[in-house]
This record gives structure tokens, C-alpha cells and sequence, in this order.
């Protein structure tokens, strides 16, 4: 089983479209959870962490279940702009302050 | 933007050759890890340093090596390149026992090996 996997993609949605990804991680010991972005051709960004009791930032939404080792994020509302990969990131698999990332969901909001 | 620099941004090499990828972390951090994407991957982390020591390595071969200096600075080292070394090279820096998690990553240094 891969450390951290994620819903293969591309996600294609029209503009205002709700979109959710989901993401996998094998170690039940991991300590943190992220979301990062990444543009074509462009570094990884934080977009928002993830936390037990599920957090929201605007349109974006987190969620943890730490039984099942799973984590989503769901998107309301979708911007062209939201155009970009989505990483799953666990933090504590490979170390203690090492981040794992996953392949990368990639999403395509279209007018 | 992050204040993460990498250089050489783009680089071509032959198999059997040697390359130095180099990264200035942003300004306060004292931690860099370095992470190689393969077309169509996420990251996959290849070291940390901080204090100018390893301090966490991942599933990479010794030929992977690296540096960092007193200014946090640091340096990724290939030896003997493989086809397969052909990627996109990010460093990422953060301030050690930061409780956010977040790393800084620079634009990146593609390498393309022939």
C-alpha cells in the first residue's frame, strides 16, 4: 500500500460545481495533515491543513477520520482559477518533521 | 513569493555525469528539504538538513547527497546519473519545531538527463 494515496484524476467540473477529493494514508501513527496546491509548471503551495474536528476556509472544506485514515477536501462553488493539482500531504510518515505527499489529484474547472 | 531561490532553474546532462542543484532558504528558516517530482507525481522527499546535518533521509540511493552551510544554504548533489534522474528538483525550507507544518518550496530546478 502506497503511504499516501489519492483519487487518481483529472477531475473535469463546470464553473459553480462542487468537486471533493479523497486521499488514503497507510500510518496510523502520522501527526499532521495538508492540503497543498500546485499550478502547471509551478512549486507547491499550503492551501489549508487538516484537523480532527474538520476545518473551513471559504469555499474549501477539510475533513480527518483518523479510524479509517482517510482525508477529503471539498471544493464549493468552482473558480477557473481553482484550476490546479491538489497534493495530499502527511506529515510523520518518513520522519518526524518529513512531509509525504501523494500523486496529486488534478482538477479542470471549465466555463 | 516565498524568498526560496534555486538555481540553475533548467539544466541538461548526459548519463554518468554529475550535477550540483543549489537553494537559498527564506530568511529566518534554518531547516531545507529537498524533494524530486517526476512528470505526473508529487514530490518524493529525498533529504533534510538542518544544522548543517542530515536529519531524515528517504528512499534514495547514496548517490544523492547534499550539503548545508552556516547561512542555511544548502546544496543537492547527483553522482552518476540515471535516465530516471530526469525530474523537477524542489527545495524546501521552514523553521525546525514550527508548529505549522508548512514548508516554502522554490521554483524548482529541472533536470533533464540524455
Amino acid at each position: 500500500r502506497k503511504e499516501v494515496e489519492q483519487d487518481p484524476g483529472p477531475f473535469n467540473v463546470p464553473e459553480g460545481a462542487t468537486v471533493a477529493f479523497n486521499c488514503t494514508y497507510s500510518n496510523s501513527a502520522s501527526q499532521s495533515f495538508f492540503w497543498y496546491r500546485q499550478d502547471c509548471r509551478k512549486e507547491p503551495k499550503l492551501l489549508m491543513s487538516v484537523y480532527s474536528s474538520g476545518n473551513e476556509d471559504g469555499r474549501f472544506t477539510a475533513q480527518l477520520n483518523r479510524a479509517s485514515q482517510y482525508i477529503s477536501l471539498l471544493i464549493r462553488d468552482s473558480k477557473l482559477s481553482d484550476s490546479a493539482t491538489y497534493l495530499c500531504v502527511v506529515k510523520g510518515i518518513a520522519g518526524y518533521s518529513t512531509l509525504t505527499f501523494g500523486k496529486g489529484t488534478m482538477l479542470l474547472v471549465s466555463p | 513569493e516565498t524568498g526560496v531561490t534555486q538555481s540553475p532553474t533548467h539544466l541538461i546532462k548526459t548519463r554518468g555525469q554529475q550535477v550540483t542543484l543549489r537553494c537559498s532558504s527564506q530568511s529566518g528558516h534554518n531547516t531545507v528539504s529537498w524533494y524530486q517530482q517526476a512528470l505526473g507525481q508529487g514530490p518524493q522527499f529525498i533529504f533534510q538538513y538542518y544544522r548543517e546535518e542530515e536529519n531524515g533521509r528517504g528512499n534514495f540511493p547514496p548517490r544523492f547527497s547534499g550539503l548545508q552551510f552556516p547561512n542555511y544554504s544548502s546544496e543537492l548533489n547527483v553522482n552518476a546519473l540515471e535516465l530516471d534522474d530526469s525530474a523537477l528538483y524542489l527545495c524546501a525550507s521552514s523553521q525546525q519545531g514550527g508548529s505549522t507544518g508548512e514548508l516554502f518550496f522554490g521554483e524548482g530546478s529541472r533536470l533533464t538527463v540524455l
